[in-house]
């Protein structure tokens, strides 16, 4: 158990819709990291939030968008949905700020279908 | 721009048989952190290593082993006697100053009894 814990672990949704990701760093844990994994692309970054600030962006469509909240837990909201959108969406944490020089810990992913 | 190829998509081995993961990376900066990662059929992602890039020395836990070689910008990753335990993906991934973790595509390690 890494101690990152990620909502839903399955969800299933139709085109265009919306959905919400939720994650819970590791206590202590300040960066909070989203991945996108799918079969195609591999593991893709998509952004950082470090203690409420957005501080890094990556591969994320505008379509995303992520937020970081005082409690340190953080939420990848995913609107008007493609089929491509389906993947494992990780999220991770680590207690560094910037320069990510320590391990990142995993959540179990959350496995999102777009039928 | 930084960049990690994992040429090996797929190997499969048959129990006992010891098995090496190749990690090519790609960076202009002196100063930079090497991982291994484990993506079991579970799917959780694992940590297992992380060198920077100033400690060439290789490494070994248990059954795993880590040779680093700047020279060949190479990460390689060898699991001696190999269990079916260890059948996952293996991930590669590198950092540098100012950007996130970048990952390998992956090796799909399969160990058969």
């Amino acid at each position: 158990d890494s101690g990152v814990t990620q909502t839903p672990k399955h969800l299933i949704t139709a085109t265009g819709q919306r959905v919400t990701l939720r994650c819970s760093p590791r206590s202590g844990d300040l960066s909070v990291y989203w991945y996108q994994q799918s079969l195609d692309q591999g593991l893709q970054f998509l952004i950082q939030y470090y203690n409420g600030e957005e501080r890094a962006k990556g591969n994320i469509l505008e379509r995303f968008s992520a937020q970081q909240f005082p409690d340190l837990h953080s939420e990848l909201n995913l609107s008007s949905l493609e089929l491509g959108d389906s993947a494992l969406y990780f999220c991770a944490s680590s207690v560094e700020r910037g320069l990510n020089t320590g391990e990142l810990f995993f959540g179990e992913g959350s496995r999102l279908t777009v039928l | 721009a930084q960049k990690v190829t994992q040429a090996q998509t797929e190997i499969s081995v048959v129990e006992k048989e010891d098995v090496t993961l190749d990690c090519v990376y790609e960076t202009r900066d002196t100063t930079y952190y090497l991982f291994w990662y484990k993506q079991p059929p579970s799917g959780e992602l694992v940590f297992l290593i992380r060198r920077n890039s100033f400690d060439e020395q290789n490494e070994i836990s248990g059954r795993y082993s880590w040779n680093f070689q700047k020279s060949t910008s190479s990460f390689n990753f060898t699991i001696t006697a190999s269990q079916v335990v260890d059948s996952a993906v293996y991930f590669c991934a590198l950092n540098q100053a100012g950007t996130a973790l970048i990952f390998g595509k992956g090796t799909t390690l399969s160990v058969s009894s």
